[in-house]
């Protein structure tokens, strides 16, 4: 399967654990995206990179997530003390990064229920 | 704030029927409007936008752009179930860096 891939699909955890979603974009896709989605509505775009280069990250929730993408390949998002209201499908995306920028493929997601 | 609104909320037709789904965006140094369809999980995407007056077609699917208006519709023309579905309406700014989603149309296409 050569879509963008994320682990785990689904985390169940109690509120002030940390959490960490891991994304495996297409591989000659040199952008990667971060998306939150709750129910019933769009995805909120949360942060992108460029290859390993951190572009925008002013839309990420609060100062408990973070995410990295050390060699430009995979992509990790952290949530450091979960509360219930951060429970929601978090989305991968990634896409080739010129001319058709908007063409995002998505990962199937990663579920966070927070207990 | 940039904004997208999609209208209707939620759809619910009859195999054949044919239906159009509306959106309208604020987006800040606009570049294109984008439609995607997210069935179960991962969004898929339909059409980019660029241009006024330009449709997109893909087989019963289309799409146009009002850049003037700031509005877009996609049709759909003879549904199929294999059509049910949340469509989703994205706009992207010119710094290419980030969409904007609305809240989506719920379609439920019944035999």
């Amino acid at each position: 399967d050569t879509g963008v891939s994320q682990d785990p699909r689904h985390k169940i955890t109690k509120r002030g654990q940390n959490v960490t979603f891991r994304c495996d974009p297409i591989s000659e896709h040199n952008r990667l995206y971060w998306y939150r989605q709750t129910l019933g509505q769009g995805p909120e775009f949360l942060t992108y990179f460029q290859n390993e280069a951190q572009l925008e990250k002013s839309r990420l929730l609060s100062d408990r997530f973070s995410a990295e993408r050390p060699k430009g390949s995979f992509s990790t998002l952290e949530i450091q003390r979960t509360e219930q209201g951060d429970s929601a499908m978090y989305l991968c995306a990634s896409s080739l990064g010129w001319g058709r920028t908007g063409e995002l493929f998505f990962g199937e997601g990663s579920r966070l229920t927070v207990l | 704030e940039d904004k997208v609104v999609q209208s209707p909320l939620s759809l619910v037709v009859h195999e054949g029927d044919t239906v159009t789904l509306n959106c309208s965006y604020e987006v800040t140094n606009f570049r294109s409007l984008l439609w995607y369809k997210q069935e179960k999980k991962a969004p898929t995407f339909l059409f980019m936008l660029t241009s006024s007056g330009i449709e997109k077609k893909s087989g019963r699917l289309s799409s146009i752009l009002d850049k003037k208006e700031l509005f877009s519709i996609l049709n759909i023309t003879a549904t199929q179930t294999g059509d049910s579905a949340v469509y989703l309406c994205a706009g992207e700014t010119n710094a290419g860096n980030m969409l904007t989603f609305g809240g989506g149309t719920r379609l439920m296409v019944k035999p």
